[in-house]
């Protein structure tokens, strides 16, 4: 079954706005977890690691006044692009590393969000 | 840096052909993962390697880890239409908990 959970799967906004992605571990309470976008037909890009309880670690490139992780819980961890622009338009992927039973060098992924900027 | 080359990127083949994706790297990496992903959707596990020369097999998928621990195959036999999509294999980084990324292949399999 499914460990990982992302809402909202779709969400179309205006550009200027703000979007807010959350990303929950189902089964097991995850330290870190991992924030990707992906363009049509690529591959997956990480964006930045989520620590539980601390600032998240960008990857070079990625703006982090622009995304802004938070990290709230053991099982949340949300994604807030700001001041969203059509270059933004992506597939935002969120996943957990180990739990319970599971390697820990394997990631979970989630459903993904599709976000289309106007 | 390190890098995973992965090959082909596009393959189209005939509903019962075979089919060998590849992984390779210069750096030698804790563990490989091939993940399998349909459009619009999240990347599922298929499989973890972990020792090298390690083969794992899932129904009609091989799976390779190199002696060294630095490339990766995954062979397709009697592919189906239902084995269309995209395949990704990733590398756990031991140094950064970080995965690695191959560039996909794209994979249509025709009746």
């Amino acid at each position: 079954g499914a460990v990982v959970s992302q809402h909202p799967s779709w969400v179309i906004c205006k550009s200027g706005t703000s979007v807010k992605i959350e990303c929950r571990s189902l089964d097991f309470q995850a330290t870190t977890m991992f924030w990707y976008r992906q363009f049509p037909k690529q591959s997956l890009m990480l964006m930045a690691t989520s620590n539980e309880g601390s600032k998240a670690t960008y990857e070079q490139g990625v703006e982090k006044d622009k995304f802004l992780i938070n990290h709230a819980s053991l099982t949340l961890s949300t994604l807030t692009v700001t001041s969203a622009h059509p270059e933004d338009s992506s597939f935002y992927i969120c996943s957990t590393q180990g739990g319970r039973g599971r390697s820990t060098d394997t990631q979970y992924f989630g459903p993904g969000t599709r976000l289309t900027v106007l | 840096t390190q890098l995973l080359e992965q090959s082909p990127q596009f393959l189209s083949i005939q509903e019962g052909e075979n089919l060998t994706v590849y992984c390779n790297s210069s750096s030698v990496f804790s563990s490989l993962q091939w993940y399998r992903q349909e459009p619009g959707e999240g990347p599922v596990l298929l499989v973890t390697v972990v020792t090298g020369g390690e083969v794992k097999k899932l129904k009609r998928l091989t799976f390779q880890f190199g002696d060294a621990r630095k490339d990766s195959s995954l062979h397709i036999t009697a592919a189906q239409p239902g084995d269309t999509g995209l395949y990704l294999c990733a590398g756990s980084s031991s140094n950064t908990g970080k995965l690695i990324f191959g560039q996909g292949t794209t994979l249509q399999v025709k009746p």
